[in-house]
C-alpha cells in the first residue's frame, strides 16, 4: 500500500538547522511530483512548493525561498525538507504530500518546535 | 494569488443533519478544487477532487459541487465520525492555495 513515513519530531533552538525527510513506498517515486504544506499550531494550511521526483527540480512559493530547500534522494525514494536559520515562527507541523492531481497521500507530518 | 474564502470557519450540527461548506475562488480555477478532512492530530484526508468526484474509499454521503467560482462541500446524514476541520484546495495554478479552514463538530 502506498505510504509517506516522515521523521520524527524536531526541537530546535533559533538559528539552528533542521532536515525532515519524507519516505515514500508502494509506487514509483519519481512518478509523481513531492509536495510540501506547513502548519501552524492551530493554523490552516499553506503551501510551500514542491520538487519534481524526476528532475530534482524544486519549486519553492515565495514566503518559502531563501532558507528552505527541498531535495531528493531518489535511490532511497525520499525527499527531504532542510530549513536553515530557523526562527520562532517556523514552529509548525510540516507535511509532505503526493500530487495525482489534487494531493492524495499525506505524510503523518513532522512538528518543529522552534524555542530557546 | 489566488484566494480561497472559505465559509463558515466554524459550525455545530446535530446528527443525521445536513450540513455545507463553501469555497469562494477569487478567479477562475475551473474544477481543480478539492476538500480535505483533518481530524486533531492526523494529517488531511482527500475526500473530493476535481470539485464534485469522490475519492476512493469515502462514503457516498459527501459530495462536492460548482456554482461559478463558489464550491460547496455537502454531508448528509452526519455521523461523530466527520467531526474535524475541512479544508478547501485550489491546484488550478501556483501557488497552490488553502481556505482557512471549517471546524465541523456535533452537539
Amino acid at each position: 500500500q502506498i505510504q509517506l513515513v516522515q521523521s520524527g519530531p524536531e526541537l530546535k533552538k533559533p538559528g539552528e538547522s533542521v532536515k525532515i525527510s519524507c519516505k515514500a513506498s508502494g509506487y514509483t517515486f519519481t512518478d509523481y511530483a513531492m509536495h510540501w504544506v506547513k502548519q501552524a499550531p492551530g493554523k490552516g494550511l499553506k503551501w510551500m512548493g514542491w520538487i519534481n521526483t524526476y528532475t530534482g527540480k524544486p519549486t519553492y512559493a515565495d514566503d518559502f525561498k531563501g532558507r528552505f530547500v527541498f531535495s531528493l534522494e531518489a535511490s532511497a525514494s525520499t525527499a527531504n525538507l532542510q530549513i536553515s536559520n530557523l526562527k520562532n515562527e517556523d514552529t509548525a507541523t510540516y507535511f509532505c504530500a503526493r500530487r495525482s492531481g489534487a494531493f492524495d497521500y499525506w505524510g503523518q507530518g513532522v512538528m518543529v518546535t522552534v524555542s530557546s | 494569488d489566488i484566494q480561497m474564502t472559505q465559509s463558515p470557519s466554524s459550525m455545530s450540527a446535530s446528527l443525521g443533519d445536513t450540513v455545507t461548506i463553501n469555497c469562494l475562488a477569487s478567479q477562475d480555477i475551473g474544477n481543480y478544487l478539492s476538500w480535505y478532512q483533518q481530524k486533531p492530530g492526523k494529517s488531511p484526508k482527500l475526500m473530493i477532487y476535481g470539485a464534485t468526484n469522490l475519492e476512493d474509499g469515502v462514503p457516498s454521503r459527501f459530495s462536492g459541487s460548482r456554482s461559478g467560482s463558489d464550491y460547496s462541500l455537502t454531508i448528509n446524514s452526519l455521523g461523530y465520525d466527520d467531526e474535524g476541520i475541512y479544508h478547501c484546495h485550489q491546484y488550478y495554478e501556483y501557488p497552490n492555495t488553502f481556505g482557512a479552514g471549517t471546524k465541523l463538530e456535533l452537539k
